[in-house]
């Protein structure tokens, strides 16, 4: 199985901050790599897929880099909305995986 | 509007089953791949499987694919997961989930509002 190592686990930032969530596949994973939102007590929301595709409707602030197995999701300006965790997600092989996640603190 | 509600949680005792299901509405469900997602309390998401829109492929994690059986019926818009031999391991969160599936990408772009299964005496 590919192992999706997340850092940090916490993050605390402030508004108007740029923010970056790193994540790291055990393996190549070929950019086969999603971002999610999860606010507490919702379900998650895909941000990003494919490394650096923004899903419809997901503000501009939010990108994504990466290749092989190091990928980073990046907030350009912190938003009082943007608290919550933050998933990544590894769709090259079977199984898939998520990552462990990151959550974000808003100061 | 797509809209995807989960039902069937609950209590369970150790060693039981349960089978939750997946109404789905707002799209046409039979084009789709779909999946589940758990997540225990105060953990991280976990991907237990997914199923395509004929119910010819079926995929699992593999520590779940002796205990856990996906399943679909098109006709009733209605995905399932039959879970057996459930453990206090298993207490979670189960989300079911719209799968976009090509060639290119593999995403989940609607998710269900999740329910609770809580394994215990």
């Amino acid at each position: 199985d590919i192992q999706m190592t997340q850092s940090p686990s916490l993050l605390s930032a402030s508004v108007g901050d740029r923010v970056t969530i790193n994540c790291k596949a055990s393996q190549n994973i070929n950019k086969y790599l999603n971002w999610y939102q999860q606010k507490l007590g919702e379900a998650p929301k895909l941000l990003i897929y494919n490394t650096n595709n923004l899903q419809t409707g997901i503000p501009s602030r939010f990108s994504g880099s990466g290749s092989g197995t190091d990928y980073t999701l990046t907030i350009s300006s912190l938003q009082p909305e943007d608290f919550g965790t933050y998933f990544c997600f590894q769709h090259n092989s079977w199984p898939l995986t998520f990552g462990s996640g990151t959550k974000l603190e808003i100061k | 509007e797509v809209k995807l509600v989960e039902s069937g949680g609950g209590l369970v005792q150790p060693g039981r089953s349960l089978k939750l299901s997946c109404a789905a509405s707002g799209f046409n469900f039979n084009d789709y791949w779909m999946g589940w997602v758990r997540q225990a309390p105060g953990k991280g998401l976990e991907w237990i499987g997914e199923i395509n829109k004929d119910s010819s492929t079926i995929n699992y994690t593999p520590s779940l694919k002796d205990k856990f059986t996906i399943s679909r019926d098109n006709a009733q818009n209605t995905l399932y997961l039959q879970m057996s031999k459930l453990g206090s391991e298993d207490t979670a969160i189960y989300y079911c989930a719209r799968c976009v599936y090509t060639t290119d990408y593999y995403l989940f772009d609607y998710w269900g509002q999740g329910v609770m299964v809580t394994v215990s005496s």
